[in-house]
């Protein structure tokens, strides 16, 4: 069975600061990883993914993610926060068949 | 193109009613599957229909259930309203055989309120 941890439901940052958001997964088989960001009262949109390949992935809006395999995480990091990244962020899972297992989701504050 | 569009996007049920969403997945895909998330909370995998049939379930009774149309649009259906059915529905599209990756959209889901 999967599972996927996200460390701190809440993260505050000041703008210009890094942005470091935490995920761990656990899968009996190599999975796709993804992020996705929510913003108040919208569905999800997906920010990047990791299937195969390179393990730094780059994703919209300046966000980037690395696949460490031996440390079985997925961390989000941003190198400078925007106040319009201020939202909620889950981290997910799959392995091929199209049905996500998330994480309990990170709410990013980011003062100016 | 247009994304993965979802209707009602908002509804007020009183228990023990039965409540019937739908979804349009993105243009080209063929997968859809439905996902709630509580307030707080992150989605949760209901099923997954392709080709018009249930291929996958996560661990949801029998008060849900779906269906998928030739046309690859979709219904969530749940009976018997509880309290706790209250959350957001989100619908995710994807293709079966995507040669670029494993690649899900969601729609705006729809907000379910059990009173």
């Amino acid at each position: 069975a999967q599972s996927v941890t996200q460390l701190g439901s809440h993260v505050s940052v000041s703008e210009g600061a890094l942005v470091l958001l935490r995920c761990n997964y656990s899968s009996s088989v190599p999975p796709y990883l993804f992020w996705y960001v929510q913003y108040p009262n919208q569905g999800l949109q997906l920010l990047l993914k990791y299937t195969t390949g390179a393990t730094l992935v780059k994703g919209i809006n300046g966000f980037e993610a690395e696949f460490k395999k031996s440390e079985t995480s997925f961390h989000l990091t941003k190198p400078s926060a925007h106040m319009s990244d201020a939202a909620e962020y889950f981290c997910a899972s799959d392995t091929g068949r199209r049905a996500l297992t998330f994480g309990s989701g990170t709410r990013l504050q980011v003062q100016p | 193109d247009a994304g993965v569009t979802q209707s009602p996007t908002h509804l007020i049920k009183t228990r023990g009613q039965q409540v019937t969403l739908r979804c349009s997945p993105k243009s080209g895909h063929d997968t859809v599957s439905w996902y709630q998330q509580a307030l707080g909370q992150g989605p949760q995998f209901i099923f997954q229909y392709y080709e018009e049939e249930e291929r996958q379930r996560g661990n949801f009774p029998d008060r849900f259930s779906g269906h998928q149309f030739p046309n690859y649009s979709s219904e969530l259906n749940v009976n018997a309203l509880l309290l706790g059915d209250s959350a957001l529905y989100l619908c995710a599209s994807s293709l079966l055989t995507d040669p670029s990756g494993n690649t899900i959209y969601f729609g705006e889901g729809s907000w379910l309120t059990v009173v």
